[in-house]
């Protein structure tokens, strides 16, 4: 499909396992995000890959969290240790960051919902 | 810290009516605003605005940028039962290529009733 791809859908896991998202952007697209929703929050950042320069990693909430993008294309974020906080849906997206023009429209996929036990 | 307020938080009107929904914002750098509507899932995009004072407009749904006074509204008129839904608002800073992402608010819910 032309959209951002996310799998898998919803993952339901026990306390204490790893766990791994996957994102597949939009071809050609350079940035990529992921981000956290809460229920009852406004989207929270994560992680920013944009080409082949070192991530920002700022968002990430704890060192259980960490990102790779390999190939400058597809993008695992992975969970260590999930805790029960954990749950949330896990958005990724991608768009054409032109070099420091900024990113304007984002396109999200559908999301990641991962729910602790 | 950046941060984004939006506001009311939820709101339920009828069919046909006029909504307003605002975003108000402290940012250091800033460099655009985005609206986007979020059903389900996944946000879709609505409007960028960078520049003060000029209204966005796509059908019943416009929006304008206050940089003096550092906040936007979202208009949405003739509302119909599809317009229900949460609209999220985000800010993106000047730094460094956006390497800090965007900072969105909690969003307002948004629920037209017939």
């Amino acid at each position: 499909g032309a959209g951002v791809s996310q799998s898998p859908s919803n993952k339901v896991t026990e306390k204490g396992k790893d766990v791994e998202l996957r994102c597949d952007p939009i071809s050609g697209h350079t940035a990529l995000y992921w981000y956290r929703q809460s229920l009852g929050q406004g989207l929270e950042f994560l992680i920013y890959f944009q080409g082949n320069s070192a991530p920002d990693k700022s968002g990430l909430p704890s060192d259980r969290f960490s990102a790779e993008r390999t190939g400058g294309s597809v993008s695992t974020l992975t969970i260590q240790r999930t805790q029960q906080e954990d749950s949330a849906v896990y958005l990724c997206a991608s768009s054409l960051d032109l070099a420091g023009a900024g990113f304007g429209e984002l396109f999200f996929g559908e999301g990641s919902r991962l729910t602790v036990l | 810290e950046d941060k984004v307020v939006q506001s009311p938080l939820s709101l339920v009107v009828h069919e046909g009516d006029t909504v307003t929904l605002n975003c108000s914002y402290e940012v250091t750098n800033f460099r655009s605003l985005l609206w986007y509507k979020q059903e389900k899932k996944a946000p879709t995009f609505l409007f960028m605005l960078t520049s003060s004072g000029i209204e966005k407009k796509s059908g019943r749904l416009s929006s304008i940028l206050d940089k003096k006074e550092l906040f936007s509204i979202l208009n949405i008129t003739a509302t119909q039962t599809g317009d229900s839904a949460i609209y999220l608002c985000a800010v993106e800073a000047e730094a460094g290529g956006g390497a800090d992402g965007l900072t969105f608010g909690k969003g307002t819910h948004l629920i037209i009733q017939p």
